[in-house]
């Protein structure tokens, strides 16, 4: 799997845009982008994936650039909530191809 | 479904000790993977399984660990004799093999914090 780099750390004002940055420069064709976060003293959580559309769900958007070799996850509307660890993973699809995570990045929403 | 289910979520014990952690996967799913915790080291794989048998184990840190599928609803991770360093968060995950994208992601459990003393 591709390696990715994150911020090691974020913050955020509750209620404005969290942009969350991750660079995969090393990304192959068939590999996916995804995001999982981590809620302090709770498992992670998956929370979208892409290819090279940008990708919209109820709990995030995902841009991807056209050369695929970065992309950005966003909460539109980031709540105390959503202070986590943030992990950018590249992968091949299937729940058979393990996920490996790196450090992720830390994001704090204040008030 | 209850999710992927843990157990215990706590676990103190003496050096020296045997210590097993438990899991129960989303039923249907037919891969599960084992996860620890560290601050130091982050979230390491340890060991994943396919319809019960083991695939990959190169992540299982020494030969104190082991573990088991005995069937597709349970595995346990044993750890014999345990040791202080092995004090972490230890993750059980399942997920469908294939199918469509949005069915196969992990699902990850509540985690078991161990601390041995």
């Amino acid at each position: 799997d591709a390696k990715t780099t994150q911020p090691t750390s974020m913050d955020c004002a509750e209620g404005r845009a969290a942009n969350l940055p991750c660079n995969h420069s090393t990304i192959s064709g068939n590999e996916y982008v995804y995001w999982y976060r981590q809620i302090h003293s709770q498992g992670p959580q998956y929370i979208i994936h892409g290819l090279k559309n940008n990708e919209t769900n109820e709990m995030a958007s995902l841009i991807i650039t056209e050369d695929r070799k970065s992309s950005t996850l966003i909460l539109p509307h980031a709540t105390l909530r959503d202070t986590a660890v943030y992990y950018c993973i590249v992968r091949v699809p299937g729940g058979y191809n393990k996920l490996i995570f790196g450090a992720g990045t830390r994001l704090a929403v204040h008030p | 479904d209850a999710g992927v289910i843990q157990s215990p979520r706590h676990e103190v014990t003496e050096m020296g000790q045997e210590v097993t952690l438990r899991c129960k996967p989303i039923s249907g799913h037919d891969y599960l993977f084992w996860y620890r915790q560290t601050m130091m080291r982050g979230l390491e794989l340890l060991i994943y399984f396919n319809n019960n048998v083991p695939i990959d184990d190169s992540g299982m840190p020494e030969d104190r660990f082991s573990a088991k599928m005995p069937n597709a609803s349970f595995s346990t991770l044993k750890i014999q004799p345990s040791e202080p360093r092995d004090s972490a968060v230890y993750f059980c995950a399942s997920s469908l093999g294939t199918g469509q994208l949005s069915n196969t992601e992990a699902f990850f459990g509540q985690g078991t914090r161990l601390t041995v003393v």
